[in-house]
């Protein structure tokens, strides 16, 4: 069983659609990390967050700690959203502690 | 300033053989992680390293890997007699402490034919 789920594994949109993209969680954390992942490989920090909503442009991610589950929003998506999307948890707790815990990702393509 | 970096960006070796991998985390950050990302397969986490406290070996695979941290800075990660299963790209983080967002670096792509 993998600590972290996501879905969709797989999700296409149009130019200008909202996107949601879910993450639930098993183990006690410290912070839930949303990372981009482009073709080539790099891969980039989106957001950090231990409780609440946070939001950087079209880009908004929530958390809800009672529930385990995270969400990330695209608003007004563009093709240059296409990318994978990755949601991983750190640990807290014992053997935990400072590992991050990834789900397998989720492939984003947008359509003009 | 400078981002993670990783040297060599890719490394083809042979079955059996050894090969090192190097990060050079930003400057400054005192945690630094190792992940692998197998073809289809997701991130793994491998070792993380946080300031001068023994590191949290509990992702590596096999006694055939290991990583060393030295003055708290650059990092190599070994692996000794590699397999075919051991092709992926290997990445390296860095964050200011245990609890901050981590910067990636580009990665090493191996493949061991």
């Amino acid at each position: 069983k993998n600590e972290v789920e996501q879905s969709p594994q797989n999700l296409t949109a149009q130019e200008g659609e909202f996107i949601t993209i879910n993450c639930s969680y098993s183990v006690g954390i410290s912070a839930l990390h949303w990372l981009q992942q482009h073709p080539g490989g790099g891969i980039v920090s989106l957001f950090m967050l231990s409780s609440g909503k946070k939001k950087h442009g079209r880009l908004i991610a929530t958390i809800n700690i009672q529930e385990k589950h995270s969400s990330l929003h695209i608003t007004a998506s563009h093709p240059r959203d296409s990318a994978v999307y990755i949601c991983a948890v750190m640990g807290r707790l014992g053997s935990t502690l400072g590992r991050l815990y990834f789900g397998r990702g989720t492939q984003l393509t947008v359509w003009p | 300033g400078a981002g993670v970096s990783q040297s060599p960006s890719n490394k083809v070796t042979e079955k059996g053989k050894d090969v090192e991998l190097r990060c050079d985390p930003i400057s400054g950050h005192t945690a630094l992680y190792w992940y692998r990302q197998s073809l289809g397969q997701g991130l793994e986490f491998l070792i993380y390293f946080q300031g001068n406290s023994a590191p949290d070996k509990s992702g590596l695979p096999s006694d055939r890997f290991s990583a060393e941290r030295t003055g708290g800075s650059v990092s190599t990660l070994t692996i000794q007699r590699t397999q075919q299963e051991d092709s992926a790209v290997y990445l390296c983080a860095s964050s200011l402490g245990r609890d901050d967002t981590q910067y990636f670096g580009p990665g090493t792509r191996l493949t061991v034919l």
